[in-house]
């Protein structure tokens, strides 16, 4: 079957780092999506993968490992602003790949 | 640049009334998208549209209904709506297919309750 996994809550300290961890197990894989969700508010679009390694787009940075069916999405310097959920979602390759599966997101809590 | 609008942005109905949400985009693509996102289910697609004129369901299209009459707009229909209906609704677009093109831009959602 498809399944995305993400862990339901953290805490993290401003100007600390934090990792974010996304498994899929999907029939087909085309790419991996991040997207970031603030309470009350649209997803909106932080990075993409569709090749192994690390993408960088400043604070924010994304890893896969398609081998391991495995991203992590790895904020530095957090700011409160930060404090939001986190979406991981794949674009399954098998049949239709116009559609994302969508993971449950992870509430990230950034404490001063 | 509005960017995806939705509207009505909040509505209370109750249970068999009828209504239909509209969403616009003005960057032109092709691609367009209804969701609903409710507690703990995350987001599931109920239906979505490739191009002008044509409509396809996703994963939970049961109780809805859309047409994509014009480019730019997808409408999204309840013709008797249920409480198990109450949810946010959000609504996308991206330009296309290949990957780069595949991200979705989201509207600012439409908050449904069904009593």
């Amino acid at each position: 079957g498809q399944n995305i996994d993400q862990p339901t809550e953290m805490t993290a300290t401003e100007g600390a780092i934090v990792q974010i961890n996304c498994t899929y197990q999907t029939s087909g894989f085309n790419g991996l999506f991040w997207y970031q969700q603030h309470a009350g508010e649209a997803p909106t679009f932080l990075s993409y993968n569709v090749l192994d390694g690390l993408e960088e787009k400043g604070r924010f940075s994304s890893f896969l490992s398609r081998s391991k069916g495995y991203s992590y999405l790895l904020l530095k310097e957090l700011q409160m602003k930060d404090s939001a959920s986190y979406l991981c979602a794949v674009r399954d390759s098998a049949g239709n790949n116009r559609k994302l599966i969508w993971g449950l997101g992870t509430s990230l809590a950034v404490n001063p | 640049n509005a960017g995806v609008t939705q509207t009505p942005k909040f509505r209370v109905l109750k249970t068999g009334q009828s209504m239909t949400l509209l969403c616009a985009q003005d960057m032109n693509h092709e691609y367009m998208y209804w969701y609903r996102q409710d507690p703990g289910m995350g987001l599931r697609l109920i239906h979505y549209s490739v191009g002008e004129g044509t409509t396809a369901k996703g994963e939970v299209p049961d109780g809805y209904n859309v047409s994509r009459l014009k480019k730019q707009n997808f409408l999204l229909g309840l013709e008797s709506a249920a409480p198990s209906q109450t949810s946010v609704y959000f609504c996308a677009s991206s330009p296309g297919q290949d990957l780069a093109k595949n991200i979705q831009y989201f509207g600012a959602g439409t908050r449904l309750s069904v009593l």
